[in-house]
């Protein structure tokens, strides 16, 4: 199965600043097979971004995906407050089984 | 708006059976796969397998043994059966709507399941 890393485990940040985030993958992924999705406390995972770098509906402009083969971030442009939360990544890679990165937090500095 | 509700028995004795169902609303199963998640304590998201309405499914190898799915299209229900659960199948169980390149884009608000004698 193709695992993803994603660092840093916890990213502390004050409001406004710019959160990168990263998920690196154990071997290529197709850019259309990686999802990114925000949890917050006591709820359900929402999907922020698809293919990599398209945004999900209703999802904020701050937030945008990037990067192929086996590197990839999220980035939030100015942290608001109810982007302090956990990310997730997420790959399927055909004939291997879906796979979802470690998560990172994001929490306020 | 596509709505998920989910619902099943939440406490569990060491080698009974686990039984979830989700029912979509406002919406139709036959379009899209359906994929179960789950989230043990304070961890991260375990994918544990999909289906959809054409009979194809796909489970985790790691659960492949204990997994069950099943989908209908008639009354809009999707269902997991996970058989001999331990302790370690405590978790947050979510069923999900997933489209054709996986990425899960409306969610169950989740069921949790405790596994305990």
């Amino acid at each position: 199965e193709i695992v993803l890393t994603q660092s840093p485990g916890t990213l502390s940040l004050s409001l406004g600043e710019r959160a990168t985030l990263s998920c690196r993958a154990s071997q290529s992924v197709s850019s259309s097979y990686l999802a990114w999705y925000q949890q917050r406390p006591g709820q359900a995972p929402r999907l922020l971004i698809y293919g990599a770098s398209s945004r999900a509906t209703g999802v904020p402009d701050r937030f945008s995906g990037s990067g192929s083969g086996t590197d990839f971030t999220l980035t939030i442009s100015r942290l608001e407050p109810e982007d302090f939360s956990v990310y997730y990544c997420q790959q399927y890679g055909g004939s291997t089984p879906v796979t979802f990165g470690g998560g990172t937090k994001v929490e306020i500095k | 708006q596509v709505q998920i509700k989910q619902w099943g028995a939440g406490l569990l004795k060491p080698s009974e059976t686990l039984s979830l169902t989700c029912g979509v609303y406002r919406g139709s199963v036959s379009d899209h796969f359906w994929s179960w998640i789950r989230q043990s304590p304070g961890q991260g998201l375990e994918w544990i397998g999909e289906i959809s309405h054409s009979g194809y499914t796909d489970v985790n190898p790691s659960l492949k043994s204990r997994v069950t799915l099943k989908l209908s299209s008639s009354i809009r229900q999707v269902s997991l059966t996970l058989s001999s659960v331990t302790a370690a199948d405590t978790a947050v169980y979510y069923c999900a709507r997933t489209q054709f390149y996986r990425h899960m884009d409306i969610w169950g608000e989740g069921t949790t399941v405790t596994v305990s004698s």
